[in-house]
C-alpha cells in the first residue's frame, strides 16, 4: 500500500532559527496536505498543494509540492515559540478509488527554545 | 458552528470490555474518518465512510467496527478491548479537500 515517510522524526530549533520538513511518498499522489498539531491537541489543516511544483507561502510558512508529485516539504522561516507542535504531511493516492482519503506520514516534533 | 465532536473526551477500559465512541460532524460533509494516533506512528486510518451508507477498512481496522447512522454520525465501536488498543483516537470530517478532525478521545486498555 501507499507510504508516506516523514523526516525529520525531531527538531529542536533556537528561536529565531529556520525549519524544514520533508515528506516522500513511495507512490505519486493527488494531492498533498499539512496538519499542525498542538501539544494536546488534535491536527489542524493547514494547505493544500495539487500541481507538480507547486509553491504556496502563508506568511513564514513555505510549503513545496515536487515536480514528480512524490515528494513536499515546509520550510518555516525565523521559528517562534508558537510554532512548537507536530507537523504532519498527509497525501491522497492518485488513480485511487478512495475520494479523499489520506495516509499520514509519521510527523515532525518541532521544539522552540526561547 | 462546532465542526466535529467527539465523546467521551477519556476513558479507562478493562481488557475485554466494549464500548462506543461517538463522532458528528455539523459541516454536511459527505465523508467521515477514524483513525489512531500512537507516538512515532503518526496517523493510522481505522475505517473510513466516503458517504452515508458505505464504510470501508483502513489501514488498521482489526478488533474495529463502524457504524454510518447517517450523514451526520460515525461511530467506532470495539467489541473485546485489549491493552493494544490503547490509543488516541481521532474523527474527522472533509468535503473535498481538508480534514477537520475532533479534539479526540484518550482510550486506556487495562
Amino acid at each position: 500500500g501507499q507510504q508516506v515517510m516523514q523526516i525529520p522524526q525531531y527538531q529542536h530549533v533556537q528561536e529565531g532559527e529556520d525549519f524544514t520538513t520533508y515528506c516522500n511518498s513511495s507512490t505519486t499522489l493527488s494531492n498533498i496536505q499539512w496538519y499542525k498539531q498542538r501539544p494536546g491537541g488534535h491536527p489542524v489543516f493547514l494547505i493544500q498543494l495539487v500541481k507538480s511544483g507547486e509553491v504556496k507561502k502563508q506568511k513564514r510558512l513555505t510549503f513545496q509540492f515536487g515536480e514528480a508529485k512524490k515528494n513536499s516539504s515546509l520550510h518555516i522561516t525565523a521559528t517562534q515559540t508558537t510554532d512548537v507542535g507536530t507537523y504532519f504531511c498527509a497525501g491522497g493516492n492518485a488513480g485511487g478509488t478512495s475520494y479523499g482519503k489520506l495516509t499520514f506520514g509519521q510527523g515532525t516534533i518541532l521544539t522552540v527554545h526561547p | 458552528n462546532a465542526g466535529v465532536t467527539q465523546t467521551p473526551k477519556f476513558q479507562v477500559l478493562k481488557t475485554g470490555q466494549s464500548m462506543t465512541l461517538q463522532c458528528a460532524q455539523d459541516m454536511n460533509h459527505n465523508s467521515m474518518y477514524w483513525y489512531r494516533q500512537d507516538p512515532g506512528m503518526g496517523l493510522r486510518l481505522i475505517y473510513y465512510s466516503a458517504s452515508e451508507g458505505t464504510t470501508d477498512k483502513g489501514e488498521v481496522p482489526n478488533g474495529y467496527n463502524v457504524s454510518r447512522l447517517n450523514k451526520r454520525e460515525f461511530s467506532l465501536r470495539l467489541e473485546s478491548a485489549a491493552p493494544s488498543q490503547t490509543s488516541v483516537y481521532f474523527c474527522a470530517s472533509s468535503e473535498r479537500w481538508g480534514y477537520t478532525f475532533g479534539s479526540g478521545t484518550r482510550l486506556t486498555v487495562v
